[in-house]
């Protein structure tokens, strides 16, 4: 098993530009989550998933869209990136009674 | 609503002292508990959870924690630190056992093992 993996693991964006962040998991997880994390702000959580065919938002939404494609894939959309959406993004995914599991991450930096 | 502290954003300890780092929650309703480790350019690890089953939790490399009602903590220890447990170590807290409604971190302890 792969777990939870992420594309691409690193990213330099210009200011306005737009881009997609792939998340998959392979456990067979009903929920799946992104969040950021910024220096001393610990995780937010911008949306999540908490099954096939739904989407909430979470703490952070704003500037980002979601689609959970089918139940292994929840990918991020940054419609037109901003500096301050430079940050480092997770992914996870979880089920009734297992713990959260996290993707490695994408570093993002727009410029 | 529900909320997460972490005493202390760097911990420091000598390598063979006693870990201890403190997380103090806020919850409605009986919560769930974590202790996540972060080792440096690598995602979040469950180190440990508590459900509601026994107070004292065991969880991975050593780590140990302890669920106090009357405190609302949740501190996680380690008897002995070795080098390998530099990390970020992030408590959170859940109402619904981390599921679908979301968990609230913590900002996160940097913890560095003194050689």
């Amino acid at each position: 098993n792969a777990g939870v993996t992420q594309t691409p693991k690193f990213q330099v964006l210009k200011t306005g530009q737009s881009m997609t962040l792939q998340c998959a998991q392979d456990m067979n997880h009903n929920s799946m989550y992104w969040y950021r994390q910024d220096p001393g702000m610990g995780l937010r959580l911008i949306y999540y998933s908490a099954s096939e065919g739904t989407t909430d938002k979470g703490e952070v939404p704003n500037g980002y869209n979601v689609s959970r494609l089918n139940k292994r894939e929840f990918s991020l959309r940054l419609e037109s990136a901003a500096p301050s959406q430079t940050s480092v993004y997770f992914c996870a995914s979880t089920s009734a009674g297992t713990g959260r599991f996290f993707g490695p991450g994408t570093r993002l930096t727009v410029l | 609503a529900q909320s997460v502290t972490q005493l202390g954003s760097h911990v420091s300890v000598s390598e063979g002292a006693l870990v201890l780092l403190r997380c103090n929650y806020s919850s409605s309703v009986p919560p769930y508990l974590f202790w996540y480790v972060q080792y440096p350019n690598q995602g979040l690890q469950l180190l440990l959870k508590y459900t509601s089953a026994a107070t004292l939790v065991k969880g991975i490399n050593g780590f140990e924690a302890e669920f106090k009602k009357s405190e609302t903590s949740f501190h996680l220890t380690k008897p002995s630190a070795h080098m390998s447990d530099a990390a970020e170590y992030f408590c959170a807290v859940s109402d619904s056992g981390g599921g679908a409604d979301g968990l609230t971190f913590g900002k996160g302890t940097h913890l560095i093992i003194q050689p």
